[in-house]
């Protein structure tokens, strides 16, 4: 079954220093998204992208967040410089589209620590 | 805006026990749909259902049941015959179905199920 990649599963970094999360969606899906837990809360979107744009953003996705799809297969989140409550599991996502009868396919999760 | 409760933050039950965990959605679209997930200890998110705002038909897959009212704006989740291995931390969302966004998955709070030998 395809699955929906996500590299590193676990990435420490120090306070201020700049994270490229990266992801590897599902080869035929066109819409891809980033999602964050952080600890023992629940899931919150952080952004969505289509088309090689950002489609929607959360209040969360501020400057120091940025996406893209360099090669038509990665799909990446950076964070400029982080922060302490940067601190949380990252997911990425994909989908073939909203319209289908198929749901989002989640990656198992990057654990960002931010020390 | 869309919003998804589980009141339920924790549940504990005993093995071989019926456990309905509990979803109420609010939204302002008329088609939207409903998922939950179910997240082991590993931390992974699991896809367990997807159901559109049109189908309001429960549905059975093995000891996993769901019903749907829209009457009450609730998507409930029972297990039958629990299992340890159903312990898990279980998410419901809601996606509105638009022709043009991203259509966000908004999550409820989760509910941490316990199932004990």
């Amino acid at each position: 079954e395809p699955e929906v990649t996500q590299t590193p599963s676990h990435q420490v970094t120090q306070m201020g220093q700049e994270v490229i999360l990266r992801c590897v969606p599902i080869s035929n899906h066109l819409y891809f998204y980033w999602y964050r837990q952080i600890l023992g809360q629940k899931v919150e979107f952080l952004v969505s992208f289509y088309n090689n744009e950002i489609s929607e953003k959360s209040e969360i996705f501020d400057d120091q967040f940025s996406v893209e799809r360099p090669d038509g297969s990665n799909f990446t989140l950076k964070i400029r410089s982080t922060k302490l409550e940067d601190s949380a599991m990252y997911f990425c996502a994909s989908r073939v589209s909203p319209q289908t009868n198929y749901g989002y396919t989640f990656g198992s999760g990057t654990r960002l620590t931010v020390v | 805006a869309q919003k998804v409760t589980q009141a339920q933050t924790e549940i504990s039950v005993v093995e071989k026990e019926d456990v309905t965990l509990d979803c109420v959605y609010e939204t302002r679209d008329t088609t939207y749909y409903l998922f939950w997930y179910k997240q082991p200890p590993s931390g992974e998110l699991v896809f367990l259902i997807r159901r559109n705002s049109f189908d309001e038909q429960n549905e059975i897959s093995g000891r996993y049941s769901w019903n749907f009212q829209k009457s009450t704006s609730s998507f409930n989740f029972t297990i039958t015959a629990s299992q340890v291995v159903d312990s898990a931390v279980y998410f419901c969302a809601l996606s509105e179905a638009t022709e043009t966004s991203g259509s966000r998955l908004t999550f409820g709070e989760g509910t941490q199920l316990t199932v004990n030998p």
